[in-house]
């Protein structure tokens, strides 16, 4: 397994700031990814993100709205930027440790935005 | 393409009932499939996964479920139901070559004493 810390565990933030939340795993993964669960709603991939590269966007996600920096194989930060109150969500980073599809994706316990 | 869909946003069962929470997917080539729990305020624990070996994929906390080829199902069931279990459940899909989970859009779970 895989044990993933976040921080911050929530804030509340006003509108037209930015927040930049970090993702934290106690041992190397391959890939790195950071998810949107939007309030009542299921999980949506923002982004993978890449180790050394700029990260992987989904559509509808842009790198202006979510940096993300991958720095190296244990450490992500995803920033949201000029945020408005569609933004307050819980954003989750998750790992894979190998590059294949039937591994397990692990999950940290999230970070609850409120934007005001 | 991929997609689960999740019937019933919401389910009720009596403490010791089965439990029963449905997933369908949709796949242009064999499935990875999974089961997620997500208990208030915290984050996702894998239940279960179905990686293309044995059909009946026993998890944790007393859960199982079948992945049905002919039905494009794998249902979650767990045969009886405790106050704990109490929580959000998410079934998710990927395939060979991805890596990227989709998601379906969840089932609460509630257990009544």
């Amino acid at each position: 397994s895989a044990v993933i810390s976040q921080k911050p565990s929530r804030d509340i933030c006003q509108r037209g700031t930015s927040l930049t939340i970090q993702c934290q795993v106690d041992s190397q993964v391959t890939m790195m990814f950071w998810y949107r669960q939007q309030p009542g709603q299921s999980l949506t991939l923002i982004a993978t993100a890449n180790q050394g590269s700029e990260a992987t966007y989904e559509s509808g996600f842009v790198i202006d709205k979510f940096p993300i920096s991958r720095p190296n194989l244990t450490f992500s930060t995803l920033t949201v930027s000029n945020m408005s109150p569609e933004d307050s969500s819980i954003y989750l980073c998750s790992v894979l440790r190998d590059r294949v599809a039937t591994d397990t994706q692990y999950f940290g316990p999230g970070t609850r935005l409120t934007v005001l | 393409a991929q997609s689960v869909t999740q019937l019933g946003s919401h389910v009720s069962v009596s403490e010791g009932a089965l439990v029963l929470l449905r997933c369908n997917y949709s796949s242009s080539v064999p499935p990875y499939l999974f089961w997620y729990v997500q208990y208030p305020n915290q984050g996702l624990q894998l239940l279960l996964k179905y990686t293309s070996a044995a059909t009946l994929v026993k998890g944790i906390n007393g859960f199982e479920a079948e992945f049905k080829k002919s039905e494009t199902s794998f249902h979650l069931t767990k045969p009886s139901a405790h106050m704990s279990d109490a929580a959000e459940y998410f079934c998710a899909v990927t395939q060979t070559g991805a890596n990227n989970l989709f998601f379906g859009t969840g089932t609460r779970l509630t257990v009544i004493p």
